[in-house]
């Protein structure tokens, strides 16, 4: 059992919807992650949150924006999307920023129609 | 640029047949090599880390090990339920880039 809980599983949204992905962990971690992965792709880093600080991949569009409200919650708001960002979309965590021992979620899984 | 390939893209086996996944990186001062396993559909499971050549981990039936250039994963006598993709990962010295490799998707036939 993962101690990186992910809501939904599972979303379907419209290209006008707004809708958020919800990230939650337990174990006290101080950074959280959310990555993007496409079938048969590795995952891509989106956003990095540590110490209150955030750290964007420059190329994720603003389309997508995070929140965490405190330091065991992450969340991702999308608006506005567009077909091809239907993904697998997976919260991380870990002790540190500078470690690549990650313990991730199950995802959810993003269609946007 | 910090890289990394995997060998073989995937990977059939017969239950019971060992072999060796490949990841080769490029990365200017490893400071770690991480491997990961991930079930379709699901997060990727954190298995390794590896800091220094010479280096060997084991949880199983797999044994990680690291050169200067590349890691190993062998897997001895597998068994069905270890198919999955297999991801390495690297960080720089600098730990600000984390990147990961596009995986081998193993298959272990009964």
């Amino acid at each position: 059992d993962t101690e990186v809980t992910q809501t939904p599983k599972h979303l379907v949204m419209g290209m006008t919807n707004k809708k958020s992905l919800k990230c939650e962990q337990h174990m006290g971690h101080r950074a959280m992650y959310w990555y993007k992965q496409k079938a048969k792709k590795p995952p891509e880093l989106m956003f990095v949150y540590s110490y209150e600080k955030l750290s964007i991949n420059e190329s994720v569009p603003s389309r997508f924006s995070p929140e965490c409200p405190n330091s065991s919650l992450l969340n991702l708001h999308l608006h506005a999307l567009q077909p091809e960002d239907s993904a697998l979309y997976l919260c991380a965590s870990s002790q540190i920023t500078d470690t690549g021992e990650l313990f991730f979620g199950e995802g959810s899984r993003l269609t946007v129609l | 640029e910090d890289q990394v390939t995997q060998s073989p893209e995937a990977l059939r086996l017969q239950e019971g047949e060992s072999s060796s996944l490949n990841c080769s990186y490029t990365v200017s001062g490893l400071r770690g090599l991480f491997w990961y396993r991930q079930d379709p559909g699901k997060g990727p499971e954190f298995l390794f880390t590896l800091y220094s050549a010479g280096e060997e981990k084991e949880k199983e039936r797999l044994k990680a090990t690291l050169t200067k250039k590349e890691s190993f994963l062998h897997i001895t006598a597998p068994k069905p339920e270890d198919s999955a993709t297999y991801l390495c990962a690297v960080t720089d010295n600098y730990g600000q880039n984390f990147v990961f490799g596009p995986g081998t998707r193993l298959s272990v036939l009964p």
